[in-house]
């Protein structure tokens, strides 16, 4: 099956500061990539996708690049805040015999000091 | 506008017994997928149901299993309760089945098994 793994586990920043989480995948074939942030007790909140035809996504804060050749995902958070401490976590659509699947990385957890 | 609904919130059961969780998707969406997130890790892919057929089912064993209902809202089921089945349950809901679409979760079913 698909591996969708962090490369870091914890992240701690200075309220103010860039923060950039990574993400790895292994299926060169995967075509449709998500982010999501979950806060204690909550479900996972969409926070931005990016297609396999884009290099690279801008929302809210947030910026996503996508490296079709190493398959590495990043979320870029600008000036991170207080409320953006959360374990966040990447997905990777992935196809089977048995139908559509999103494969979830473990996740990283983001503290951002104040 | 509502989100995904899960009911209920929190639920105990003792090894053996049966539960049926139960999910609402946001209004329009047709397609319903279920997850099960143990504690540090990330979301498990369970089923994806669509337009009340399954379209997707993940490594778990036959104990699992799902419906979708004509107001696309859905049932999953889990037969002969083990410890290990001790985790958070998430629905997540999208427009439709194939196209390259962000799932939004809701908040989960927290199962305990005592």
């Amino acid at each position: 099956g698909e591996n969708v793994g962090l490369h870091l586990p914890t992240l701690s920043v200075q309220e103010g500061d860039n923060s950039i989480i990574n993400c790895a995948y292994s299926n060169s074939a995967s075509d449709y990539f998500i982010w999501y942030k979950q806060e204690s007790g909550k479900g996972p909140q969409f926070i931005i996708d990016i297609r396999s035809n884009m290099d690279k996504r801008q929302g809210q804060r947030v910026t996503v690049l996508l490296n079709k050749t190493v398959k590495h995902l990043s979320l870029q958070i600008a000036a991170t805040q207080p409320g953006d401490s959360a374990v966040y976590f990447c997905a990777e659509k992935g196809y089977s015999i048995t139908g559509n699947q999103f494969y979830f990385g473990t996740g990283t957890s983001l503290t951002v000091i104040p | 506008d509502a989100g995904v609904t899960q009911s209920p919130t929190h639920l105990i059961k003792t090894r053996g017994q049966h539960v049926t969780l139960r999910c609402s998707p946001i209004s329009g969406h047709k397609s319903v997928s279920w997850y099960q997130q143990v504690l540090g890790q990330g979301p498990q892919f369970i089923f994806q149901y669509y337009e009340k057929e399954e379209r997707g089912r993940g490594n778990f064993p036959d104990r699992f299993s799902a419906r979708q209902f004509p107001n696309y809202s859905s049932e999953l089921n889990v037969n002969a309760l083990l410890l290990g089945d001790s985790a958070l349950y998430l629905c997540a809901s999208s427009l439709a089945g194939y196209s390259n679409q962000p799932q939004h979760f809701g908040d989960g079913t927290r199962l305990s098994i005592l």
